[in-house]
């Protein structure tokens, strides 16, 4: 167990529809990433948040949104989906920005839209 | 050009034998962190092991050792006495030191098989 939490692990939605992924980092780890997975794209980084502030962002739609609330939790906002964005997304989090900090994993939600 | 590459798609290895998966890497960096991640058939992503890149030994961890070429810039994995549980995808990742943030890059990864 990675100690990082994400719900749901399932979802199973329609296209135009909106979602939302919900994680809950390691105690005491102040970033949050999410990463999606998919067959033909591989592991993408999509936006980190730090200590509730957005860091850095990367292949992410604008159809997705992100946020890091004061108590650390993170949201992964999808809208207006699309056959494309079913995959598996990560949280991860680590405790701070530094290169040797690993950045640990929660077991991921699976997203099919359909 | 591609930050991560792991040349083998799919590897076999007989149970209880060693299996090395190749990773290398590019960056201009000068501090940066090497990682490695197995990733079973039920999805989660697990942590193994870290290399910095000024560590000047290589990092081990229980059945797993990092093969660290700094000048060659690759980051190779050694699994030894391979058990079935080790059959998963693994995924090699760096971290580099960068003012927009500090995500992991991933390579493409390799499926490992274990043969009893």
């Amino acid at each position: 167990d990675s100690g990082v939490t994400q719900t749901p692990k399932h979802l199973i939605t329609a296209t135009g529809q909106r979602v939302t992924l919900r994680c809950s980092p390691r105690s005491g780890d102040l970033s949050v990433y999410w990463y999606q997975q998919s067959l033909d794209q591989g592991l993408q980084f999509l936006i980190q948040y730090y200590n509730g502030e957005e860091r850095a962002k990367g292949n992410i739609l604008e159809r997705f949104s992100a946020q890091q609330f004061p108590d650390l939790h993170s949201e992964l906002n999808l809208s207006s989906l699309e056959l494309g964005d079913s995959a598996l997304y990560f949280c991860a989090s680590s405790v701070g920005g530094g290169t040797g900090n690993t950045i640990y994993f929660g077991e991921g939600s699976w997203l099919t839209v359909v | 050009a591609q930050k991560i590459t792991q040349t083998q798609p799919g590897m076999f290895v007989q149970e209880k034998e060693a299996v090395t998966l190749d990773c290398t890497y590019d960056t201009s960096d000068q501090s940066y962190g090497l990682f490695w991640y197995k990733q079973p058939s039920s999805g989660e992503m697990i942590f193994l092991i870290y290399q910095g890149s000024y560590d000047e030994q290589n990092a081990t961890e229980g059945r797993y050792s990092l093969n660290f070429q700094k000048a060659r810039k690759s980051a190779n994995l050694v699994i030894s006495a391979s058990q079935l549980g080790d059959s998963a995808m693994y995924f090699c990742a760096m971290r580099e030191h960068n003012n927009a943030g500090n995500m992991l890059t991933f390579g493409g990864g390799t499926r490992l098989m274990v043969k009893p």
